[in-house]
Formats: structure tokens, sequence, C-alpha cells
């Protein structure tokens, strides 16, 4: 059973379309977290949510917009896309702060603007 | 934003040798972890430290919380090809979010 699953997995689209990739978590966690990967691979936080509510968000252009139908979901929808967007986008989530934290990452949605 | 510095950058290194690397930071965080990440793959959590001074091991990993609250240590005994990665230390500031380093490749030769 993946506990955190994200699609799809390789977006390939032109500039100026919009596109989504989805986060679904099996682990009963509160809160999730979009996560990007540049090329030097360098993570940086996006968003995250806590029970459907935005708690974070990290000075992130508004064409993209995180949306939490759920407390196990977490959706990315990315308007008008562009050239540096391309990257890896990571979904996560995590139990509270405490002696089990810690985030568990689903395995990426490579995203590539041409 | 807050970045965490490690190194080294990358490590070439024969199996069966032990490794180390650091994190610092410039802020105190009260939570430390580190993750592993496989080609193709997301972070997998390997030790979290919660306490200043911490010493926590998991197999052949070895993970030290500083004692300033301000770095992080990981080492890696006897290594092995699988070993093979990418390497994050990661401190977490206030609850939620967790601010990552800018990583350690690691390559080990049979």
């Amino acid at each position: 059973d993946t506990a955190v699953s994200q699609t799809p997995k390789y977006l390939v689209t032109q500039m100026g379309n919009d596109k989504s990739i989805k986060c679904e978590q099996n682990l009963g966690h509160d809160t999730m977290y979009w996560y990007k990967q540049d090329s030097k691979k360098f993570l940086k936080i996006m968003f995250s949510y806590n029970n459907k509510e935005l708690i974070i968000n990290e000075t992130v252009p508004n064409r993209f917009s995180p949306k939490s139908p759920d407390k196990a979901h977490l959706n990315l929808h990315i308007n008008s896309l562009e050239l540096g967007d391309s990257a890896v986008y990571f979904c996560a989530s995590s139990h509270p702060v405490g002696a089990n934290y810690g985030y568990t990452f689903g395995s990426g949605t490579r995203l590539t603007v041409v | 934003g807050q970045q965490l510095n490690q190194s080294p950058q990358s490590m070439f290194i024969q199996e069966g040798e032990d490794v180390s690397m650091n994190c610092t930071s410039s802020s105190i965080f009260n939570t430390w972890l580190w993750y592993k990440q496989d080609p193709g793959e997301g972070p997998v959590l390997l030790i979290a430290l919660y306490k200043a001074g911490e010493l926590t091991s998991n197999g052949r990993l070895t993970a030290q919380f500083g004692i300033t609250r301000k770095d992080s240590f990981l080492n890696i005994s006897a290594s092995i090809p699988s070993d093979v990665g990418i390497y994050f230390c990661a401190g977490l500031e206030g609850t939620d979010k967790l601010i990552f380093g800018t990583g350690t490749r690691l390559q080990v030769f049979p």
C-alpha cells in the first residue's frame, strides 16, 4: 500500500497550459505539503495544509493554487505554465510534532514545460 | 529564505569506507532530521533527532544533534553500493515547516 501517492509521475506540457497534480495519503496524517525540487536538487516548501486549512504559503506565484478537498488529499493546480516551472514537485504528509515526527514523501511528479 | 548548508557537496568513496557529512545553520532548530533520496524517488526519513547533544543510531547510520542546536552530523559506517544517493538534513521551523539542506551526493564504488 503506497503511503503518499502522486499522479502523474511525469508531465510534459507546453508553455501557457494549465495542469494539475494530485496527491493522496493513507496514513491518517493531518498535515500535507507541496515541495519543489529544482535542477540543483534544492528542496523548497511551497504550501502546507492542516486538516484542509492553508497554513503555509511561501511566496509562490498565484498561478499555483493548492486545493484540499479533505485531509487525505492535496492537489496542486498550475495556471499559465512557464519554462521556469519545470522541476520535480513532491507531496508529503506528517504526524503532529512529537516523538514520531517526520515527513513521508511521495515519489514526485517531474514537470517539464516546453 | 533560510537554507541549511551541507558539506561536503559530494563524496566518492570505496565500498567498505566510513562516511561523515555535516549540516550547519545560522538559526537554532529544536528538531533535526536526516533523509536519503534515491534517483526518481522522494526523500525517505533515516533518523530524527529531538534533543541537543542527542546521538541516535539506525543500523550503520549514526546521527548527532549538535549541542549549539545549529548543526548536525551523519555518519555511515562500512558503506555499501546501495548507500548511493543524496543525503539531506532538515531542520524543523515552528511546528510544521521543514527547511532542507543543500544535500550531499554520495557515490560508492565497489
